[in-house]
């Protein structure tokens, strides 16, 4: 089974709007990653939060964990179309460096 | 400083051939790690390795399958006597060190079997 689900599935928005995704796990984790995906590309990291941190910022971007729920959230501020790609997040469990789990992604739209 | 490169980009093989599908790590990266990704999913870990040692392939199905990473040279993932299932994109990372924080992936290699 998935360690990470993302939800929604597909997020279409304006530019300009605000697009959120949420990612649940299962197991305790060291971290919690983001990354993002260009059609037809590789994975392209955009940021790190540790079990231990509850927020962290990055450009237009939020992440948040909350361990108690095993949930973190990705928050895209002021969307451009050039956002449109698919998110995922992806969890690292202690000792298992480089053993990501990842889920099934949100796939993001950002029109005009 | 180029980024992990993979290659080829796509790869075409009949049920039956043999599929190799190579990777470079970024300059100075010594771990390198291979994962697959079906259509419409997340990535799936296979295989974790270093220089000359294979760390953890427990994602990675007991037959058919291979990797390796030897001391000069790319990293290569096989896959023998491939099927229809095979298909799939297969996404290569490397890292500096075993407890990186985050993995840099190449643009992966498209495996169709027809």
């Amino acid at each position: 089974s998935q360690q990470g689900e993302e939800d929604p599935q597909a997020l279409s928005i304006q530019e300009g709007e605000n697009a959120t995704m949420n990612c649940s796990y299962k197991t305790s984790i060291n971290n919690l990653q983001w990354y993002r995906q260009n059609s037809g590309r590789g994975l392209v990291h955009l940021i790190l939060i540790r079990s231990n941190e509850r927020e962290k910022h990055s450009g237009r971007l939020r992440v948040t964990l909350d361990t108690s729920k095993k949930s973190s959230s990705l928050l895209i501020t002021a969307s451009r179309a050039a956002d449109t790609a698919s998110y995922f997040c992806a969890t690292v469990a202690t000792d298992s460096w480089g053993k990501l789990q990842f889920g099934a992604g949100t796939q993001v739209v950002v029109t005009p | 400083n180029a980024g992990v490169m993979q290659n080829p980009r796509h790869l075409v093989r009949r049920r039956g051939q043999e599929a190799r599908l190579r990777c470079s790590p970024m300059k100075g990266h010594s771990h390198v790690y291979w994962y697959r990704q079906l259509p419409e999913e997340g990535l799936k870990f296979m295989v974790y390795l270093q220089k000359e040692n294979i760390i953890d392939e427990s994602g990675m199905p007991k037959e058919r399958f291979s990797a390796e990473f030897p001391k000069e040279g790319p990293s290569i993932l096989r896959i023998q006597q491939v099927v229809r299932g095979d298909s799939a994109a297969y996404f290569c990372a490397s890292s500096p060190q075993s407890q990186a924080d985050f993995l840099h992936f190449g643009n992966g290699t498209r495996l169709t079997v027809t």
